[in-house]
């Protein structure tokens, strides 16, 4: 069974500091990971897609890495702002998905 | 384009009824999921369908749950007799099919409080 865990559970960072989020995971048979963001009382926002045989994804501020093989990812938010609050989760598709539990980011002005 | 679509956004039901959720995906998209987020708990998979391949039921936490797929669209998700415990946001989710270069795309969720 795939457990996915998620480290840190909640982070709070001054406006401006790069951060690293990290994402396990048990079973390295999988599709891709696929990394979203979540603001309180909404849905998931898709942040990164990273297939199986890739090793990162970037998009603007964010950058995603996958280790199949030691089974982690982690999610690089640089210059990080207070827009960026919310909760990170990280899910790890094999036709379906597990979830970690997120890691709850808070950006102080 | 329209994005993945519930309804209703929320439901309040008495214990013992029935409810019915709702969830039309991205058109065209063959895969389509449901997850339900317990407050307090993360984000549970329930059931999936890929085109016309039988559904993967591995997640429903018991037979009081049933989902279906009419036509390869739209999906109803059935919570009979509902309980307490049923109370949690439900998340529809669609992709254009299975494998590693398709993501998932969420809806806003039904928000159900059973009392």
């Amino acid at each position: 069974k795939q457990e996915v865990t998620q480290i840190p559970a909640a982070l709070s960072v001054p406006e401006g500091e790069n951060l690293v989020l990290n994402c396990s995971f048990t079973d390295s048979a999988i599709y891709n990971l696929q990394w979203f963001r979540q603001d309180p009382g909404k849905g998931l926002t898709s942040l990164l897609l990273i297939q199986s045989s890739q090793r990162e994804q970037t998009s603007g501020r964010l950058n995603a890495s996958l280790d199949k093989s030691s089974g982690r990812s982690t999610l690089y938010i640089a210059a990080s702002q207070p827009g960026d609050s919310a909760t990170y989760l990280c899910a790890v598709n094999a036709g379906k998905s597990t979830f970690g539990d997120g890691t709850t980011l808070t950006v102080k002005p | 384009g329209a994005g993945v679509s519930q309804s209703p956004s929320n439901k309040v039901t008495e214990k013992g009824k029935d409810v019915e959720l709702r969830c039309d995906p991205i058109s065209g998209h063959t895969a389509l999921y449901w997850y339900r987020q317990s407050l307090g708990q993360g984000l549970e998979f329930l059931i999936y369908f890929q085109g016309n391949s039988a559904p993967d039921k591995s997640g429903l936490p018991s037979d009081r749950f049933s989902a279906e797929r009419t036509g390869g669209s739209v999906s109803t998700l059935t919570i009979q007799r509902t309980q307490q415990e049923d109370s949690a946001v439900y998340l529809c989710a669609s992709s254009p099919g299975q494998g590693s270069g398709y993501e998932q795309y969420f809806g806003p969720g039904t928000r159900l409080t059973v009392t």
